[in-house]
Formats: structure tokens, sequence, C-alpha cells
């Protein structure tokens, strides 16, 4: 199992570009979470989904979009993006038992954006 | 809202010792999980230990272990025999076990550990 991947791990963006990030997980998670990192800071919550087709919003989601239309794929979308959004980005996923409860999340290895 | 608090930006232990980092939070949840994880120059989280707020034995994994205080709100990890490898940002984190937290992380701002020889 290669996990929770990321793609792409570095980017530089000029202010005004859209991208998009892609997150991959092959352990048949319904959950997944998007991520920011800046320095001084703990991780902050961007967008989570709870399933295949259903996004939600997190602590910091202006700026953001995101789509799960598949259950191992988690896309982040930048429209626009401004010099505020240069941070690294994790993904992250975990299973949700029937029972309820909460399951480890496993990350990504992180997604390096600069906007100049 | 809930609320993580790391007090120790950085600390710094010589290998072989011990070592232990702090970690509060604020909620008025009753059953809850608290996390924490390393972060090593790669980048990469990873995962060193978990803890239900129902069970009132603290967790171990092999060199680290918590000592988990309800009452107090208090969650602290201690990591015994330190390594060079131990290097790392630790981040407690916490998440509620209802139906609608969803598994969501709230995290602390990090330690910084440095492990010396």
């Amino acid at each position: 199992n290669a996990g929770v991947t990321q793609t792409p791990k570095f980017r530089v963006l000029k202010t005004g570009q859209s991208m998009t990030l892609l997150c991959a997980q092959d352990m048949n998670h319904e959950y997944m979470y998007w991520y920011r990192q800046d320095p001084g800071m703990g991780l902050r919550l961007i967008h989570y989904s709870v399933g295949e087709g259903t996004t939600a919003k997190g602590e910091v989601p202006d700026g953001y979009n995101v789509s799960r239309l598949k259950k191992q794929n988690f896309l982040l979308g930048l429209e626009s993006a401004a010099p505020s959004q240069t941070s690294v980005y994790f993904c992250a996923s975990s299973y949700w038992g029937l029972a309820g409860g909460t399951d480890t999340q496993y990350f990504g290895p992180g997604t390096r954006l600069t906007v100049l | 809202a809930q609320t993580v608090t790391q007090s120790q930006p950085e600390m710094s232990v010589q290998e072989a010792e011990t070592v232990t980092l702090s970690c509060t939070y604020d909620t008025s949840e009753s059953n809850y999980y608290l996390f924490w994880y390393k972060q090593p120059p790669s980048r990469q989280m990873i995962l060193v230990i978990r803890q239900e707020a129902y069970k009132q034995q603290n967790a171990t994994e092999n060199r680290f272990s918590v000592n988990f205080q309800k009452a107090a709100k208090s969650f602290s990890l201690k990591i015994s025999d330190s390594q060079l490898g131990d290097t790392a940002m630790y981040f407690c984190a916490f998440t509620n076990a209802g139906g609608t937290s969803y598994g969501k992380l709230t995290f602390g701002q990090g330690t910084i550990l440095t492990v010396h020889p």
C-alpha cells in the first residue's frame, strides 16, 4: 500500500494563478482532510470530506475549494492564488467505523506551495 | 471551540535521557481522543501515540508514554532513552469522539525537540 500520496510535492505560483492539489489514498478510508501548516503554528483544517461526493468547511476554508468525486481522491483547488496561501499543505485520511468513534489519521508527505 | 496549547516552543535533551513535552487542551466534551504526532525534518507526520479519554490507563508505545490528567485537561508526552532519531517537531492534537466531529483534528503549535549526542 502506498498510503496517502500527494501531487505535486512543490509548486511556485504567481499571484492570481490557479492550481489543484491532488490527494490519493489506497486504504479505502471514508474520511479525508486538507490541512495547511504555517511557521510557528500547528496544522489547521481547511476542508474535509466524510465520503464520496461530500465536502465540508473546516477552520480556514476561504480561498479554497475541494471536490471528492471518487472515494480515493480528494482535490484542493486554489482559484486565484494569493501570497497569504504560501504554506505547506497536508492531506490526511481516516476510517470511521460503523460503531462510531474515531481512528487515526494518516498523513501524506505534504506539498510546499509558494505564491509570489 | 476546542483549543490545544503547547507551552514549550523548544526543548532539548541529551541522548539516552528522558524528556517530557507538555500539552493542555480545553473542551466541554466528555469523550474525546488525544494524539501526539511527530514531524521530523522530512516533514512527514507520524503518529506517536493516542489516548482515548474514557480510558483511565495511560497509553504507552515502547519508549513513549503519556500522562493523561483528564480533570486538569493535561496530556504530556514522556520520551525515555532519547535517541537522535527522536529529533523532530512534536504536535499534540485533539478530536471529539462524537458522531458530528468526523475525526477533525485540532493541533497545538508544536514543540521542537532536539536530541544531542
